[in-house]
């Protein structure tokens, strides 16, 4: 069964710049999760979708940060404009249940 | 207050030794507990669940305590191909939604 499958795996963009990155969950898994971990921070929590629906975006740091799960299948979330400090790592997972989570690879954005 | 903490470690032991991780987390109200590892540069990849009446699965056990709300990992018989970062992580739900917070990781480095 193919796993969580993230794109692209790296990103480097200027600051000022739009990034969209996307994840493809595990095939019929209704949850998905996004998160993003800074250098030197732990993994922080940014949505929940379950099926196209939003569920949770408390977690997403300001509107700058746009998500989208059209069709309820796979996700997007775009970074316009982008900061310096929005660089890390960012995982998708997924979740039959809403309880565990099986992460992407992750995308590592580096914002210059 | 980090609403899961973690000793950073690094734990550095030989190859057959005994480890244990504790973790702690803040809000009572959590409801599933989850050990993940970390390669270096890698995603998350779930261990175990961790339940109240504890559970095994080969060399590694996970234990919960909710009287005194920590949860703890044991790893027997330590391999090389164990040395990661060991991440405690706490879920609860609420509404619709589940939320979960991950600890900062404990590194664990097993020397020939």
């Amino acid at each position: 069964e193919a796993g969580v499958t993230q794109f692209p795996s790296h990103s480097v963009i200027e600051k000022g710049q739009t990034v969209t990155l996307r994840c493809d969950p595990i095939s019929g898994h209704d949850n998905l999760y996004w998160y993003r971990r800074v250098m030197g921070k732990e993994i922080k929590f940014l949505l929940h979708f379950v099926k196209e629906s939003k569920q949770d975006e408390s977690g997403m740091p300001n509107n700058r940060f746009l998500a989208e799960r059209t069709g309820g299948t796979y996700s997007t979330l775009k970074v316009q404009p982008a900061e310096l400090e929005d660089s890390g790592v960012y995982f998708c997972a997924s979740s039959p249940s809403g309880r565990e989570q099986y992460f992407g690879p992750g995308t590592r954005l580096t914002v210059t | 207050r980090k609403e899961v903490e973690q000793d950073p470690g690094p734990f550095n032991v030989p190859e057959g030794a005994t480890v244990a991780f504790n973790c702690t987390y803040s809000n009572s109200a959590s409801q599933s507990f989850f050990w993940y590892r970390q390669d270096c540069r890698k995603e998350p990849k779930l261990l175990m669940s961790v339940y109240s009446s504890g559970n095994e699965d080969g060399r590694f056990t996970a234990q919960l305590n909710r009287a005194s709300q920590y949860i703890s990992l044991l790893i027997r018989d330590s391999k090389l191909s164990d040395s990661a970062t060991y991440l405690c992580v706490v879920g609860r739900r609420y509404s619709s939604a589940s939320k979960i917070i991950f600890g900062s990781g404990t590194r664990l480095s097993i020397r020939p």
